[in-house]
């Protein structure tokens, strides 16, 4: 069964300083790789996907994430946090049953990224 | 464009009671689904639609819960009688194309069950 893990409930940074968000995964076959964010009192919005090519992924908002098949990692990354950027993240693989692509996904646990000024 | 509606935002009831949660998806997407967030957890499947019928239940708790598209339209999630454990935030979401893999999502509706 695919599943997503996000090993930090919480990320601390400081403004202009380089942010990472983790992300693990387990799937069978190759994975679809999604990344999206909850700001406060919204609905969750798409940030980025990788489903096959680069390795890196550029998305929404200056974000980015690096898929790496052999460490089964998909981590969010931006080289300058901003304050606004603070919100919850969610990693998400989509679930396939068999070969058959049932279109839904599977999300990890979340993680707060708090950006201090 | 409208973006995935949802309706109540929050509704607070008691246990025993029941409790309807509305999602209108994005016009022309086939596919719908339902998605919860208990406090802290992950945002866990519930049901998946496209069109009117339902293509994956399987992720519905039990029989107190059901989920109707009536025309393949907007759905209604219907949780009775609620329970304490149903507390959380629903999610809903829609999409066009199963193999395109972005889903859209409602800014959900929060149930608190006292």
């Amino acid at each position: 069964a695919q599943s997503v893990a996000q090993p930090e409930d919480q990320v601390n940074v400081a403004e202009g300083n380089p942010l990472t968000v983790k992300c693990t995964y387990s799937v069978s076959g190759n994975p679809y790789l999604f990344w999206y964010v909850q700001y406060p009192n919204r609905g969750l919005q798409f940030l980025l996907k990788y489903i096959t090519g680069d390795n890196l992924v550029k998305g929404s908002y200056g974000f980015e994430a690096e898929f790496n098949k052999s460490q089964t990692s998909f981590h969010l990354k931006k080289p300058s946090a901003l304050v606004s950027d603070s919100a919850l993240y969610f990693c998400a693989v989509r679930d396939f049953w068999g070969s058959s692509n049932t279109g839904k996904l599977i999300f990890g646990q979340g993680t707060t990224l708090q950006v201090k000024p | 464009e409208a973006g995935v509606t949802q309706f109540p935002s929050h509704s607070v009831i008691e246990k025993g009671q029941t409790v309807t949660l509305r999602c209108d998806p994005i016009s022309g997407h086939d596919n719908l689904y339902w998605y919860r967030r208990v406090m802290g957890k992950e945002i866990k499947f519930l049901l998946h639609f496209v069109k009117e019928s339902k293509q994956d239940e399987s992720g519905m708790p039990n029989n107190r819960f059901l989920a109707e598209r009536t025309g393949g339209t907007y759905s209604t999630l219907k949780v009775q009688p609620a329970e304490l454990e149903d507390s959380g935030v629903y999610f809903c979401a829609s999409s066009t194309r199963l193999d395109n893999g972005e889903l859209f999502f409602g800014e959900g509706s929060r149930l608190t069950v006292l």
